[in-house]
């Protein structure tokens, strides 16, 4: 079965760039997704179709997918921002998610 | 704007079936452009998708779970629903549902998940 590998954890400092990763064979010839979820609240997307941000996310959030893996970039990281995010892929009929990232601002 | 609701029992004992509903609000279950997706979620750990289903009824289920899902929908009702088997503690989750893009194969809009715990 297909699997979408991200690292467990990243920290970033307030007002830095945060890179968060997901990783999957032939990822890049996928449309991947990226959804935020912060403690108690459901997910949310916030990157789809590799690149596209839905109204309502901020511009500091973008993405790209190529070859093997899929990046979420956040520009400018906020407080706000500290959330677990989650890819999310479609294969074969079959939707697989990443085991998620926990961001950390500190 | 779009609205969805899960409802069903928060605790099944282990071996029963797990049920619940997810009733759209907002706008019509009845489009080609969209399938109509479970996820769950158990307490601390990641989300795994259990299924998704078509307007006209067409399921997609994880493979995993394939053996023990069914998911329906009832488009008079503007709902959909899900069925889970054999239940055991390791289906304690928060489940979700969500509505599912055709052209992407994303979840744009979620309910607010509901809590089902398997506990005698």
């Amino acid at each position: 079965s297909y699997e979408l590998t991200q690292p467990p954890s990243v920290s970033v400092s307030p007002g830095q760039t945060a890179s968060i990763t997901c990783s999957g064979h032939k990822l890049g010839d996928k449309y991947a997704s990226w959804y935020q979820q912060r403690p108690g609240q459901s997910p949310v997307v916030v990157i789809y179709q590799d690149t596209k941000r839905p109204s309502g996310i901020p511009e500091r959030f973008s993405g790209s997918n190529s070859g093997f893996t899929a990046t979420l970039t956040i520009s400018g990281t906020q407080a706000m921002d500290e959330a677990t995010y989650f890819c999310q892929a479609w294969d074969n009929s079959h939707v697989v998610f990443g085991g998620g990232t926990k961001l950390t601002v500190l | 704007q779009l609205q969805l609701q899960e409802s069903g029992p928060g605790l099944v004992k282990p071996s029963e079936t797990l049920s619940l509903n997810c009733s759209v609000s907002g706008g019509s279950i009845s489009s080609s452009a969209y399938y109509w997706g479970w996820v769950r979620q158990p307490p601390g750990k990641g989300l795994e998708w259990i299924g998704s289903v078509s307007y006209s009824g067409t399921p997609y289920y994880n493979p995993s779970l394939k053996s023990r899902v069914t998911i329906s929908v009832d488009t008079s009702k503007n709902q959909f629903s899900l069925r889970l088997s054999s239940v055991t503690a390791a289906d304690t989750a928060v489940y979700y549902c969500a509505r599912e893009k055709l052209q992407g194969g994303n979840f744009d809009y979620w309910g607010q998940g509901t809590l089902v715990t398997v506990s005698s």
